[in-house]
């Protein structure tokens, strides 16, 4: 399908475990996003990427790891999870003309 | 230090009223501005975007905003709501000196009363 999709959609964790959260999109866009969403912060960028093989720390990358070896894919994985990761995962893309953002779905993880 | 400001955590407005979500930014270069909004459990949706041009910018759904720069504002309007408009509204800006990142507001949670 076209568009931006993100899997799972729910997760649920343990703390220390390594969990992965899967960003696809179909645009080709240059560049994408992750975002995490709490009640009363909003979205929070937590890493972006301007191409394939080039990353930035956003505003709360600490405990996140990010790659991008191809386009469409930006996987983001906590290698230990920890309770306050517990969140909504938005990941976002755009292309490298306009600055109009498409979000994903969403993916609801819950670290126990 | 770049930041959006949405005063009003929760509106809540009668269908069929006006409505006015307020957006205040801080922004050091020329600021690109959108409204998106979130309805439960779905991702975000662009409302409308403001770059250059016609400070008043028409959207999707019926809303439109006003960039007043003076205000560093850009609030959002809808002249009728409908009971489907219920939803999370975030403001956001960036611009082409931060990469397009964008700074969102906290949101506003909108609820309508039939």
């Amino acid at each position: 399908d076209a568009g931006i999709t993100q899997s799972p959609r729910y997760k649920i964790t343990e703390t220390g475990r390594q969990v992965t959260l899967m960003c696809h999109q179909t645009w080709s866009h240059s560049y994408m996003f992750w975002y995490r969403q709490d009640l009363g912060h909003g979205l929070r960028l937590i890493y972006y990427s301007a191409a394939a093989d080039i990353t930035d720390k956003g505003e709360v990358p600490d405990g996140y790891v990010v790659s991008r070896s191809k386009t469409e894919n930006f996987p983001l994985t906590l290698e230990s999870a920890t309770r306050s990761q517990t969140s909504v995962y938005f990941c976002a893309s755009r292309s490298g003309t306009n600055y109009e953002q498409y979000f994903g779905p969403g993916t609801r993880l819950t670290v126990t | 230090a770049q930041s959006v400001t949405q005063p009003d955590i929760h509106i809540t407005v009668s269908e069929g009223a006006s409505l006015e979500l307020r957006c205040n930014y801080s922004y050091g270069a020329t600021p690109y501005l959108f409204w998106y909004v979130q309805s439960p459990g779905q991702g975000l949706q662009l409302l409308l975007k403001y770059f250059s041009g016609d400070t008043l910018v028409q959207g999707i759904k019926g809303f439109e905003a006003e960039f007043k720069r003076s205000q560093s504002s850009f609030n959002l309007r809808k002249p009728s709501v409908h009971w489907s408009d219920a939803a999370e509204y975030f403001c956001a800006v960036g611009g082409g000196n931060q990469g397009g990142k964008l700074i969102f507001g906290q949101g506003t949670e909108l609820s309508v009363k039939p």
